[in-house]
C-alpha cells in the first residue's frame, strides 16, 4: 500500500535555529498537508498545498512558516528561527480529492521535532 | 469555522465488550466528510473509518461501525469485541467537501480508550 513518507522521525535543534521537514507525498495524490500536534493536544492544521501553491492555511502558519515542492516529488515544511513551543510532532498528509469515490487522506508517521 | 466536539476525553472497555465514542461537531454546510482516526502510542496517524454525509447508511469497517446522525451533528463510534490493540488515542474529525476549504481536516481533542484485560 502507498505511504507518505516524513524524515527525520526525531529532530533536535537550538532554539533561534532553521529546521527543514522533509516528506514524500503518494505519487497520485494532488493535495498536500502540514498538521502539528503539541504532546498531549489535538491536531492542529498548519497549511494545504496544491497546484503547486498554498490554497488554505491556518493562522498557526504565520510568517516563521513557509512550504515547498521543491523537485515534485519532495514536500517541506521550513520552520525558521524556532522557539520552544515549536516542539511537536509534525505530520505531512496526501489526499486526491475531485472524485467522490477517492477522498482518502494519508498520513505519514511524523516528525518529532524537539527544540532546546 | 467547524469544530469538532469529543466531550469523552477518556473511556475504558473491557476486552471483548463493546464502546461508544462520541463526536458532535458544528456545520452550516450540507456536503462533507466525517473520519475517525486511530493513534496509538506510536502517535501514527491511522484511519480507521470514515462517512460521507450524504450517504444515509452508516459505515461499518469488521469491528468498527459509526452512527452517524447528520440532523443531530453526531458521529459517534462503536467498536464491538474490544482487543488490547484497539487502547489508543481516538480522534474525529471533519473535512469539508469545498474546494475553498483547501480539504483541511478539523480535528476533536480526541479520547484516549484503555482496554482492560
Amino acid at each position: 500500500e502507498p505511504e507518505v513518507t516524513q524524515t527525520p522521525s526525531h529532530q533536535v535543534t537550538q532554539m533561534g535555529q532553521e529546521v527543514i521537514l522533509r516528506c514524500v507525498p503518494i505519487s497520485n495524490h494532488l493535495y498536500f498537508y502540514w498538521y502539528r500536534q503539541i504532546l498531549g493536544q489535538k491536531v492542529e492544521f498548519l497549511v494545504s498545498f496544491y497546484n503547486n501553491e498554498i490554497s488554505e492555511k491556518s493562522e498557526i502558519f504565520d510568517d516563521q512558516f513557509s512550504v515547498e515542492r521543491p523537485d515534485g516529488s519532495n514536500f517541506t515544511l521550513k520552520i525558521r528561527s524556532t522557539k520552544l513551543e515549536d516542539s511537536a510532532m509534525y505530520f505531512c498528509a496526501s489526499s486526491s480529492v475531485g472524485s467522490r469515490s477517492n477522498y482518502g487522506y494519508t498520513f505519514g508517521s511524523g516528525t518529532r521535532l524537539t527544540v532546546v | 469555522a467547524q469544530t469538532v466536539t469529543q466531550s469523552q476525553p477518556e473511556m475504558s472497555v473491557q476486552e471483548a465488550e463493546t464502546v461508544t465514542l462520541s463526536c458532535t461537531y458544528d456545520t452550516s454546510e450540507s456536503d462533507y466528510y466525517l473520519f475517525w482516526y486511530k493513534q496509538p502510542p506510536s502517535r501514527q496517524m491511522i484511519l480507521v473509518i470514515r462517512q460521507e454525509a450524504y450517504k444515509q447508511q452508516n459505515a461499518t469497517e469488521n469491528r468498527f461501525s459509526v452512527n452517524f446522525q447528520k440532523a443531530a451533528k453526531s458521529f459517534s463510534l462503536k467498536i464491538s469485541d474490544s482487543q488490547l490493540g484497539d487502547a489508543a488515542m481516538y480522534f474525529c474529525a471533519y473535512r469539508s467537501a469545498g474546494s475553498n476549504s483547501g480539504y483541511a481536516l478539523n480535528f476533536g481533542k480526541g479520547t484516549s480508550l484503555l482496554v482492560t484485560p
